[in-house]
């Protein structure tokens, strides 16, 4: 069964370095997702992605947060300069189609800021 | 904008014991509903769905029925396992403006002791 994968599973960075969390969605998928997960806390919105561009994005994701689909394959979210509020865990979701279909999610990324 | 609530948390049962965990939802347009599980050290999995009123989702034993009349989509299982023990979350996608981005409740913790 097709699934949505993500690396690396755990990654420790120091505050003010720069991020890279990696996803492969499902491959017939056209919509892409980040949400995040702060330790013990609720599953918040942080973008979407159609058509290779933005299609809606939260408050939180602000200008130190990018994304990119650099080729066929991979769906990528940038952190540029890291704070220990970021430190959470990340999942990507795919979804064959916007709107009210059923989105996958990966297995996540934990993100630790030191 | 939308919003889902579901009921506080932790919740501890017994092997055998009926669940219920409510859910309510406030949307603008006419949403999706889904109920996620995370289990220990997991990412999100889908558990059940239900895209229109009155349609039941049913997976593993759960049930939750669309209400679009009380805004509720609550989930029930009548006998749960130990197994079970996992963090669950409502969920709706609303097609509306938003890409289909989803908007999850603070999850409710479920213990299942044998």
């Amino acid at each position: 069964e097709p699934e949505v994968t993500q690396t690396p599973s755990h990654q420790v960075t120091q505050m003010g370095q720069e991020v890279i969390l990696r996803c492969v969605p499902i491959s017939n998928h056209l919509y892409f997702y980040w949400y995040r997960q702060i330790l013990g806390q609720k599953v918040e919105f942080l973008v979407s992605f159609y058509n290779n561009e933005i299609s809606e994005k939260s408050e939180i994701f602000d200008d130190q947060f990018s994304v990119e689909r650099p080729d066929g394959s991979n769906f990528t979210l940038k952190i540029r300069s890291t704070k220990l509020e970021d430190s959470a865990m990340y999942f990507c979701a795919s979804s064959v189609s916007g709107g009210v279909n059923e989105q996958f999610f990966g297995p996540g990324t934990r993100l630790t800021v030191l | 904008g939308n919003s889902v609530t579901q009921m506080e948390g932790p919740v501890t049962l017994s092997e055998e014991a009926f669940l219920t965990i409510n859910c309510t939802y406030t949307a603008t347009g006419y949403p999706s509903l889904f109920w996620y599980v995370q289990y220990p050290g997991e990412g999100l999995q889908l558990l059940l769905k239900a895209t229109k009123a009155d349609d039941k989702g049913s997976n593993k034993g759960f049930e939750a029925t669309y209400r679009k009349e009380t805004t509720s989509f609550h989930l029930e299982k009548g006998s749960v396992q130990v197994s079970d023990s996992a963090v669950y979350f409502c969920a709706l996608s609303d097609q509306g403006t938003n890409a289909g981005k989803s908007t999850f409740g603070d999850g409710t913790t479920l213990t299942v002791k044998p």
